[in-house]
């Protein structure tokens, strides 16, 4: 049971740089979330779904777009990579909204 | 603005030496309260859910409970492989089903 998967788990990005960070889950779960863990700053969401064709910001959503195509995918772009944007990147998914989020193991992201 | 402060930033104990994390929070309509464990390099693995003022849960060393301002995580003779980071995060009674983390409290715990 793979759970919620993140891709890539490691990536070296340069100032002006785009990429694409993928989330993907096997529990049919309806409700998906990205977060960014900095030193100090604890989790803070960047961007949410409450369903497939739905997203909504959260608290640090600036310079990040994201996509819901498919139920068990999240998609999180970064069209002109920024240093601040150095960070680690958490998925999360939960079938409630009131029920425990289920994380991944992260991506971390370097911008030069 | 609402706010969750976890305390203290570090702890280190001895392994059998017992102690708790503090979890104050300043939000209205609180609807849930979770508790997470976060090993490096690794992403959080939920402990517990709490839900309403004077709940408690347990789950081998670890013993949660939860008032109207704070939730406590007590830790009964810890051995090395508690050590951890622990976040803890409310649910606040908005719309947009969001947490609202705490930055954590990183325990060390030595044999």
């Amino acid at each position: 049971n793979a759970g919620v998967t993140q891709t890539p788990k490691f990536r070296v990005l340069k100032t002006g740089q785009s990429m694409t960070l993928l989330c993907a889950q096997d529990m049919n779960h309806e409700y998906m979330y990205w977060y960014r863990q900095d030193p100090g700053m604890g989790l803070r969401l960047i961007h949410y779904s409450v369903g497939e064709g739905t997203t909504a910001k959260g608290e640090v959503p600036d310079g990040y777009n994201v996509s819901r195509l498919k139920k068990q995918n999240f998609l999180l772009g970064l069209e002109s990579a920024a240093p601040s944007q150095t960070s680690v990147y958490f998925c999360a998914s939960t079938d409630s909204f009131n029920q425990p989020q289920h994380f991944g193991d992260g991506t971390r992201l370097s911008i030069l | 603005e609402d706010q969750v402060t976890q305390s203290p930033e570090a702890l280190r104990l001895q392994e059998g030496e017992s102690s708790s994390l503090n979890c104050s929070y300043t939000v209205s309509g609180l609807r849930g309260l979770f508790w997470y464990r976060q090993d490096p390099g690794k992403g959080p693995e939920f402990l517990f859910t709490l839900y309403s003022a004077g709940e408690e849960k347990e789950k081998e060393r670890l013993k949660a409970t939860l008032t109207k301002k704070e939730s406590f995580l007590h830790i009964t003779a810890p051995k090395p492989e508690d050590s951890a980071t622990y976040l803890c995060a409310v649910h606040l009674n908005n719309a947009g089903n969001m947490l609202t983390f705490g930055g954590g409290t990183r325990l060390m715990v030595k044999p």
